[in-house]
């Protein structure tokens, strides 16, 4: 079956401007999780949803970055005001339950340069 | 608070020869410990997982990996490597069930196995 898929796979924007990362988790999935990858560095958390809602949004680095997941389905992460130090790959996993024991499965990410 | 250490930033190995990738964590409460892979321009896939029980976990691709209770370890082993095997491989740890979502990933050990 599908596995998990994000749009675009690479954008490039210039400081200070909006951007919008699709994640679309496999079908029957109830949890999503969102990852920022630097260079040289393993993924970090940013957020998990449970269904539609946020359930630990403890890894958002500030208020410029949001998520949602309105139908429970397909995610965008949203960060406003970009700054160069976001630059990174954002991944998307996605995961039957969400129970610490699941296996997370991941897409190919999505990599983000801001000039 | 919860960590992973992957102590080596490389690790070679000749094909045929048995490959050793070291994990330590830090962590309070029983630990889930993941194994995931990165192929060039492609995303995480799993590898393997401990939960509970046989402290020797058999995965995918003929992988392994011990856990060490005592010295806080996950090492990933196989018997005999291939040029195939080489890529990134990250460690990674949730939290026991109280301990909320966010899963730690290790900063990544890249594999080479040479022909």
């Amino acid at each position: 079956g599908a596995g998990v898929s994000q749009t675009p796979s690479n954008k490039v924007t210039e400081k200070g401007k909006y951007v919008e990362l699709r994640c679309d988790p496999i079908s029957g999935h109830t949890a999503l999780y969102w990852y920022r990858q630097s260079l040289g560095q393993g993924p970090e958390f940013l957020i998990y949803f449970q269904g539609t809602g946020a359930a630990d949004d403890s890894g958002l680095p500030n208020d410029r970055f949001f998520a949602v997941r309105p139908e429970g389905s397909v995610s965008t992460l949203k960060i406003q005001r970009t700054e160069r130090g976001d630059s990174a790959v954002y991944l998307c996993a996605s995961s039957p339950t969400g129970h610490v024991t699941d296996t997370q499965y991941f897409g190919p990410g999505t990599r983000l340069t801001v000039l | 608070a919860q960590s992973v250490a992957q102590p080596e930033d490389q690790v070679n190995v000749a094909e045929g020869n048995p490959l050793t990738v070291k994990c330590t964590y830090s962590v309070s409460g029983n630990p889930y410990l993941f194994w995931y892979v990165q192929y060039p321009n492609r995303g995480l896939q799993f590898l393997l997982k401990y939960i509970t029980g046989d402290n020797l976990v058999k995965g995918s691709y003929g992988f392994e990996a011990e856990f060490n209770k005592s010295q806080t370890s996950f090492h990933l082993k196989k018997p005999s490597a291939l040029v195939s095997d080489s890529a990134l491989y990250f460690c990674a740890v949730s939290p026991s069930v109280t301990g909320g979502f966010k899963t730690i990933f290790g900063a990544g050990t890249r594999l080479f196995v040479k022909a």
